[in-house]
């Protein structure tokens, strides 16, 4: 079955700690993505990647890193200069269809922050 | 400035009632996606839509350009269909931009 996987669904850290959201996906998608959602907000995008060893900037990357060393794996590091880390994080990868571009979204990692 | 705008925000009803959700937008875009959040947090892709109406089991997403405005209806609603119900847009590159959703809740 092809799909998006997050690892782990709860995660329970530390303040001043790193930590690291996994995510794979077997779609043969270029394109990934990382969202944070909080409640009353709409997704906010984090980091996104449209190729291996590429990647860019979202609307709230301050205190997270990325890496895109396979094409199927794209983790996200919550680090401790994150001032307010505990959220849901989506995954997401996706494909173009002409110009519309149709994402596809793992089951999320929810990050509680003690 | 909030370039999407749902609402409700919140819907309750019977079971069996019409459902009505609306999406609307300020700028022009190359396509409009409805989504669905269930209540563990995973999203799933309902429609993607640039034009016209689609239909899918009891589900129909219709979007009107000129009026930058989408519907998504629920005929005959159900228990099951409780969930948060998200309108994504798309500007025709690789981005979306998401709305706040709608939470709908359908009572037995």
């Amino acid at each position: 079955d092809g799909g998006i996987t997050q690892s782990p669904k709860y995660l329970f850290r530390k303040e001043g700690q790193n930590v690291t959201l996994s995510c794979e996906q077997n779609l043969n998608h270029d394109a990934m993505y990382w969202y944070r959602q909080d409640p009353g907000q709409g997704l906010r995008l984090i980091y996104y990647s449209q190729i291996v060893n590429d990647f860019q900037k979202g609307d709230i990357a301050e205190g997270y890193s990325v890496s895109r060393e396979k094409k199927e794996s794209f983790p996200l590091t919550v680090t401790s200069a994150q001032k307010n880390p505990t959220a849901f994080y989506l995954c997401a990868s996706s494909i173009m269809r002409g110009s519309h571009n149709e994402q596809f979204f793992g089951p999320g990692t929810r990050l509680t922050v003690l | 400035k909030n370039e999407v705008e749902q609402s409700p925000q919140n819907l309750t009803a019977q079971e069996g009632e019409f459902i009505t959700i609306n999406c609307s937008y300020s700028v022009g875009i190359s396509a409009l996606h409805w989504l669905q959040q269930h209540p563990g947090g995973g999203i799933v892709s309902l429609f993607m839509l640039s034009s016209g109406k689609k239909k899918h089991g009891r589900l129909i997403a219709t979007i009107n350009i000129q009026e930058k405005h989408s519907s998504l209806h629920i005929t005959a609603s159900h228990p099951r269909d409780s969930a948060v119900y998200i309108c994504a847009l798309n500007f025709g590159n690789e981005k979306l931009t998401f709305g706040t959703g709608t939470r709908l809740t359908i009572i037995p």
